[in-house]
């Protein structure tokens, strides 16, 4: 079945580094674009960062553009993400989650700003 | 780019219908048919409801609907369900190819 599994969420310090990964399956990962979602606690939901199948293109929220890089390693089926200078308002849980992909009478829409498929999350903490 | 404003909360009888709104700006809903709803219950991930102002992906009940009118999108769950109760976000498509989401509404079916 479709799953995606998140890692590497962890308590860091203001300032450090983390880096997230997601393994995907049960379905072709090179094919989708892929996101990452996050969720302050008790907080709603704000998109991070997207990715097409092939490694582009890539788009980031202002709020971690420059601090944040996403990744994919189509052969591992793995999603990435590496963040840097990280902040106290970087805490939450991060999801990762697949775009909504969709062929019709012969051809193939990349519904990239709708996640059809989510993983349960990782939580990352910045604190001192 | 700032979230899209929706009610904190609302509630309603078991087989009575809700509408939650979401308003956005002309740089985001106002210009784009490319709004969708997700449903997150209590400690879970969210679930697509409500993908491009009105589908439905598969396994989605009807009792779920989706418009947009202006820079302001609905969700309507009609037939309410003690299932239903959970937390609800709109999400859009925005200039600069980008996406922001609601500010979150509570759903309480009494």
């Amino acid at each position: 079945q479709v799953q995606l599994v998140e890692s590497g969420g962890g308590l860091v310090k203001p300032g450090g580094s983390l880096r997230l990964s997601c393994a995907a399956s049960g379905f072709t990962f090179s094919d989708y674009y892929m996101s990452w979602i996050r969720q302050a606690p008790g907080k709603g939901l704000e998109w991070v960062s997207y990715i097409g199948g092939s490694g582009s293109p890539i788009q980031y929220a202002d709020s971690v553009k420059g601090r944040f890089t996403i990744s994919r390693d189509n052969a591992k089926n793995s999603l990435y993400l590496q963040m840097n200078s990280l902040r106290a308002e970087d805490t939450a849980v991060y999801y990762c989650a697949r775009a909504l992909r969709m062929t019709m009478f012969g051809v193939t829409y990349f519904y990239y700003y709708y996640m059809d498929v989510w993983g349960k999350g990782t939580t990352v903490t910045v604190s001192s | 780019q700032s979230a899209l404003t929706q009610p904190p909360s609302v509630s309603g009888s078991p087989g009575q219908s809700v509408t939650i709104s979401c308003t956005g700006t002309s740089s985001d809903i106002g210009s784009y048919n490319r709004v969708s709803w997700y449903q997150q219950p209590p400690g879970t991930a969210p679930k697509l409801m409500i993908y491009e102002v009105s589908n439905r992906p598969s396994g989605v009940p009807d009792r779920f609907s989706g418009s947009k009118s202006g820079n302001t999108a609905s969700l309507t769950i009609s037939g309410l369900q003690a299932e239903d109760e959970a937390d609800y976000y709109c999400s859009s498509y925005t200039t600069g190819s980008t996406c922001v989401f609601g500010s979150g509404t509570k759903v309480t079916v009494l």
